[in-house]
Order: structure tokens, then C-alpha cells, then sequence
């Protein structure tokens, strides 16, 4: 049993470059969504998805960019990585969408940007 | 931005005590309320999902009320073991929105 699988867990960045992070859920949930976790702050919402073939912006959505082409894939893209999205990114998914859904979260993706 | 706060930051207690943290959260706009726990090298799991005004909920000897109407929310830990050390994390959604805003987390140590 699965559940929600992220890759790579551990990732190392030089300024500039641009990467994939790959979330893929067996649950058959529509809603898909990715967090970053920073110290001293809440995680917060930076895309997600209410089914294949729609995204939509969250809190801070700024330098990434998503797609949906199918139910259980949502990758998230860095364009160009700066060391401010420094971060442990967290997927997540539900059954019943993004507000009364409980939220099933991946292991966490841990990226530095040097 | 909505404002979701969380109190106390850290909290020690002794294993067998009881103990309750705070979730505050903005009263106008309610839709939900989500408490997850978060153990060290792990991913959150979700504890409660919570809608309506009075709600309580129960699982083991974690429970948690919810008042919308003044915008709190209590969980509280009945005879605390050294497996409930943890960080436990509220989460917030207004009404129309499709993403949960999380506060900073209760960071919870039960020592022996």
C-alpha cells in the first residue's frame, strides 16, 4: 500500500537550474497539492489540483510550476532554483477535495539550492 | 493571508499527565478545521477534520472541540504517553478556498 510516493527525498541545487519533483498517489484521490515546510513557519500551499487537468495557484506559488495530466501524477517544476526555495516540499492528496478532505502526505522531498 | 495560530510553540509534560493546546483561526468564513500529528522523520497524519460549531471528536485518548462562532479550537491528550511526542498542526479553510492554511505547530515532549 503506497499511499503518496515523492522522489527524489534528497536533492542538490546550484543556482539557476531547474528540476522535477515527483509526487504519484495510488489512492485514486482527485485533489493533489504540494507544501513547502520551512523553519519557524506553518506549511504552506504553493500549487494544487481538484483533478486531471486543473491547477491552480496557492500561497506562494512564485518560481514553480505543475501539471496534471492524469489522476495519479503531479509533479512540481523548478524554472530556475534560487537558494530561497531551499526547503523540505511535502505532496499531499485527498479523496474530498482540499478543504474537508484529510490531507495524506508524502515522506517529503528535502532540496537545497547552493 | 489568513491567520492561523498556534499555542503554546513547545510544551513539556510528564507521561501520564493530560494536556490541551490552542488553534485560534479567523470566525468569519468558517468551512473547516484539520488537526494533524506530526512525529520526527515522519509525515502528517491526519487526526480530525472538523466542520460544524460544538463539533467534538474523539480517537483514543485524543479529542478535540471546536467553537467557529469565537475561532478556536482545543485538542486535548488524556494521560500522555511517550508516543504522543510530537508536533501537532492545525489547519484552516474558509469557505470557496480549496487549500488548508497550517499554523506553525504545538511542538509536544512527554518525558518519562
Amino acid at each position: 500500500n503506497a499511499g503518496v510516493t515523492q522522489t527524489p527525498k534528497f536533492q542538490v541545487l546550484k543556482t539557476g537550474q531547474s528540476m522535477t519533483l515527483q509526487c504519484a498517489q495510488d489512492m485514486n484521490h482527485e485533489y493533489m497539492s504540494w507544501y513547502r515546510q520551512d523553519p519557524g513557519m506553518g506549511l504552506r500551499l504553493i500549487h494544487y489540483s481538484v483533478g486531471a487537468g486543473i491547477t491552480d495557484q496557492g500561497e506562494v506559488p512564485n518560481g514553480y510550476n505543475v501539471s496534471r495530466s492524469t489522476t495519479e501524477d503531479f509533479p512540481l517544476r523548478l524554472l530556475s532554483a534560487a537558494p530561497s526555495q531551499t526547503s523540505v516540499y511535502f505532496c499531499a492528496s485527498s479523496y474530498s477535495g482540499g478543504s474537508t478532505g484529510e490531507l495524506f502526505f508524502g515522506e517529503g522531498s528535502r532540496l537545497t539550492v547552493l | 493571508i489568513l491567520n492561523v495560530e498556534q499555542s503554546p510553540q513547545s510544551l513539556h509534560v510528564q507521561e501520564g499527565d493530560s494536556t490541551n493546546f490552542t488553534c485560534s483561526f479567523p470566525s468569519s468564513n468558517f468551512y473547516a478545521l484539520h488537526w494533524y500529528r506530526w512525529e520526527t522523520a515522519k509525515s502528517p497524519e491526519a487526526l480530525f477534520v472538523m466542520t460544524l460549531n460544538g463539533d467534538e471528536k474523539k480517537k483514543g485518548r485524543i479529542s478535540a472541540t471546536l467553537n467557529t462562532k469565537e475561532g478556536y479550537s482545543y485538542l486535548y491528550i488524556k494521560g500522555s504517553q511517550p508516543e504522543d511526542s510530537a508536533t501537532y498542526l492545525c489547519a484552516f479553510t474558509p469557505g470557496g478556498a480549496d487549500g488548508l492554511t497550517f499554523g506553525k505547530g504545538t511542538h509536544l515532549i512527554i518525558q518519562p
